[in-house]
């Protein structure tokens, strides 16, 4: 256990539908990063927060996705319009920042669309 | 080219076997590397930070070619709960997001 919970670890969805993913870091930790993974893949970046700021967004992340983290605490990334293609893991990773690198994974939420 | 690439595998070995990965990466700029592990169907877990001068960590060591921009993991002794994916990644000096390969998975057998 990392540390870093997200919720919920699998959903399954109709095409069209919003979904929404929270991630709770590391509690000192200010830096937090949604990826994306599928099968045989690396995870792939999606966005990142310095405490509560989005600071770069990944040309990947359309704009039926949208993310936050109010607060600088926890973080929630929602898709709307779920594709089929959006199926997929998503992980958050909680990361101390000040030159430190090293991130810390969660469990991942699965996402299914159908 | 793709900023990180890593041969995917499988690397089959036998138990006490030695076995190395290398990673390579496009761009001249980038500071951190790390090697990742991850299990099938879990989160990536950290492995070993990569240094300039190297290091070690048990039966695992990592190295850093600038010159030829890879970086390398070797596992000496391997064990079966060696079988994993193994990730590389790589972050530039200007910018927080890494990047990571497709990995390179690994699987002991007896």
């Amino acid at each position: 256990d990392t540390g870093v919970s997200q919720n919920p670890r699998h959903k399954i969805t109709k095409r069209g539908q919003n979904v929404t993913f929270r991630c709770d870091p590391i509690s000192e930790h200010n830096r937090l990063y949604w990826y994306r993974q599928t099968l045989g893949q690396g995870p792939e970046f999606l966005t990142y927060f310095q405490n509560e700021a989005q600071l770069e967004k990944s040309r990947l992340l359309s704009d039926r996705f949208s993310a936050e983290r109010p607060k600088g605490s926890f973080s929630t990334l929602e898709i709307q319009r779920t594709e089929q293609g959006d199926s997929a893991m998503y992980l958050c990773a909680s990361e101390r920042g000040g030159g430190a690198y090293e991130q810390y994974f969660g469990p991942g939420t699965r996402l299914t669309v159908t | 080219r793709k900023e990180v690439e890593q041969d995917p595998g499988p690397f089959n070995v036998p138990e006490g076997a030695t076995v190395a990965f290398n990673c390579t990466y496009s761009n001249s700029a980038s500071q951190s590397f790390f090697w990742y592990r991850q299990d099938c169907r879990k989160e990536p877990k950290l492995l070993m930070s990569v240094y300039s001068s190297g290091n070690e960590d048990g039966r695992f060591t990592a190295q850093l070619n600038r010159a030829s921009q890879y970086i390398s993991l070797l596992i000496r002794d391997s064990k079966l709960s060696d079988s994993a994916t193994y990730l590389c990644v790589v972050s530039s000096g200007g910018s927080y997001i890494p990047t990571f390969g497709r990995g390179t998975s690994l699987i002991v057998h007896p």
